[in-house]
């Protein structure tokens, strides 16, 4: 089992949709979530963490985390097209001092 | 800029050389950590260091791969002797706390390393 795990893309939904990215982790130990976004070619760039188990709302961003289930989410409405990139779950487990551990990425579109 | 910088941004090696890359921390972030992605797969942890010290290193090759963060001037990975499997984006992220820390890290634009 792979540590973290992203859904297997690519993703495709039409601009003004909602796009549902979903990550799970094995490290029931796992402290920190972070969702990164990287086009092509680019650097990662840091969209959104979460700590707690809920909900945390940034604009059109919204991620997800149930420790519980070992799930966190990912949900970007009014998808638009300039948010077609690759999204990177990144998780930090409690003993591994500063690493974090990436998912593979999923790869979403927005067409207009 | 205050963000982090890295350079080169692209480096070119005949197999055999050695590879050097920086990395400077964004400004009053005194955490750096480096992470490879080879083509079409995701983001590796090489390792973690703060001023003079190795923090982590467990995702360092055993050979050839070293890293260093003195306390003066940037950060530098170095590759001795690559071969065509060192082909990859190599980034630096940092961070203004490391251990035990939830800051989140912020990454460099990479450097692309092409082996001939």
């Amino acid at each position: 089992q792979k540590e973290v795990e992203q859904n297997s893309g690519p993703l495709s939904v039409p601009e003004g949709a909602i796009a549902s990215l979903n990550c799970t982790y094995s490290d029931r130990g796992s402290q920190s979530f972070f969702w990164y976004r990287q086009y092509s070619g680019k650097s990662p760039e840091l969209i959104m963490f979460i700590y707690s188990n809920g909900d945390k709302e940034d604009g059109r961003f919204t991620a997800q985390l149930n420790k519980a289930s070992q799930y966190v989410s990912l949900l970007i409405r009014d998808s638009q097209p300039s948010d077609s990139a690759t999204y990177l779950c990144a998780v930090k487990s409690g003993t591994s001092y500063g690493k974090l551990t990436f998912g593979q990425g999923t790869i979403l579109t927005v067409h207009p | 800029n205050a963000g982090v910088m890295q350079n080169p941004r692209h480096l070119v090696r005949r197999r055999g050389q050695e590879a050097r890359l920086r990395c400077s921390p964004m400004k009053g972030h005194s955490h750096v950590y480096w992470y490879r992605q080879l083509p079409e797969e995701g983001l590796k942890f090489m390792v973690y260091l703060q001023k003079e010290n190795i923090i982590d290193e467990s995702g360092m090759p055993k050979e050839r791969f070293s890293a260093e963060f003195p306390k003066e001037g940037p950060s530098i990975l170095r590759i001795q002797q690559v071969v065509r499997g060192d082909s990859a984006a190599y980034f630096c992220a940092s961070s203004p706390t490391g251990q035990g820390s939830n800051q989140p890290q912020h990454f460099g634009d990479g450097t692309r390393l092409s082996i001939l």
